[in-house]
């Protein structure tokens, strides 16, 4: 199976910081690349998919890029409320492996 | 208005069995791929099983393959994960997820899990 590897793991921001996280794929997964985000105690929310299509909802503050293997999840302001962990999924075949997360914390 | 509501998760022993249901509703089910998610306390999610609308195609992370079996009833708008051999590393939530569209597409929709505890 195609393995997704996140970095970092965690990483310490203040508010209106620019953040960014990696994701590598160990094979070409095309566009098909998604980020979540995961509030303590809450459900996975879908935040993007096909590497840069922001889902409905979601501010303008993210976004995705990259391609092939390489992918970055970017907040260009960071807010309050974007405190969380956030993993990248690959889901152009089953099993729709997720990376291990990096886990935003506040400065 | 979608929504996924799990049950069936508890307290089980090493080696036991335990049957997930996930029934969705505000949506035509039978026309979408679900998948079954878990996450580990304090871990991170971890995609287990995906189903296709028609429940002819399967397929499993290798951590679960043999042991645990997806299936769903369209009739009853309902998705089930069937766990055996179950271990105390399967002690986690255990989430259903509906795809966006059919194809190849992230999971848009999440229930709000149920927790399953393997331990003697």
């Amino acid at each position: 199976d195609i393995q997704m590897t996140q970095s970092p793991s965690s990483l310490s921001a203040s508010v209106g910081d620019r953040v960014t996280i990696t994701c590598r794929a160990s094979q070409g997964i095309s566009h098909y690349l998604a980020w979540y985000q995961q509030k303590p105690g809450k459900v996975p929310k879908l935040l993007i998919y096909d590497v840069s299509t922001l889902q409905s909802g979601v501010p303008s503050r993210f976004s995705g890029s990259g391609s092939g293997t390489d992918f970055t999840l970017t907040i260009s302001s960071l807010q309050p409320e974007d405190f969380a962990t956030y993993y990248c999924q690959r889901y152009n075949s089953a099993p729709r492996t997720f990376g291990q997360g990096t886990r935003v914390e506040i400065k | 208005e979608v929504q996924l509501v799990e049950s069936g998760g508890g307290l089980v022993q090493p080696g036991g069995s335990l049957r997930l249901s996930c029934v969705g509703s505000g949506f035509s089910f039978s026309t979408y791929e679900m998948n079954w998610v878990r996450q580990a306390p304090g871990k991170g999610l971890e995609y287990l099983a995906y189903i296709g609308h028609d429940g002819r195609t399967e397929y499993y992370a290798d951590s679960i393959k043999g042991r645990f079996t997806v299936s769903r009833d369209n009739a009853k708008n309902s998705l089930f994960l069937q766990m055996d051999s179950l271990r105390a590393d399967d002690t986690a939530i255990y989430y259903c997820a509906r795809d966006m569209w059919g194809g190849a597409t992230p999971q848009e929709y999440w229930g709000q899990g149920t927790l399953v505890t393997v331990s003697s």
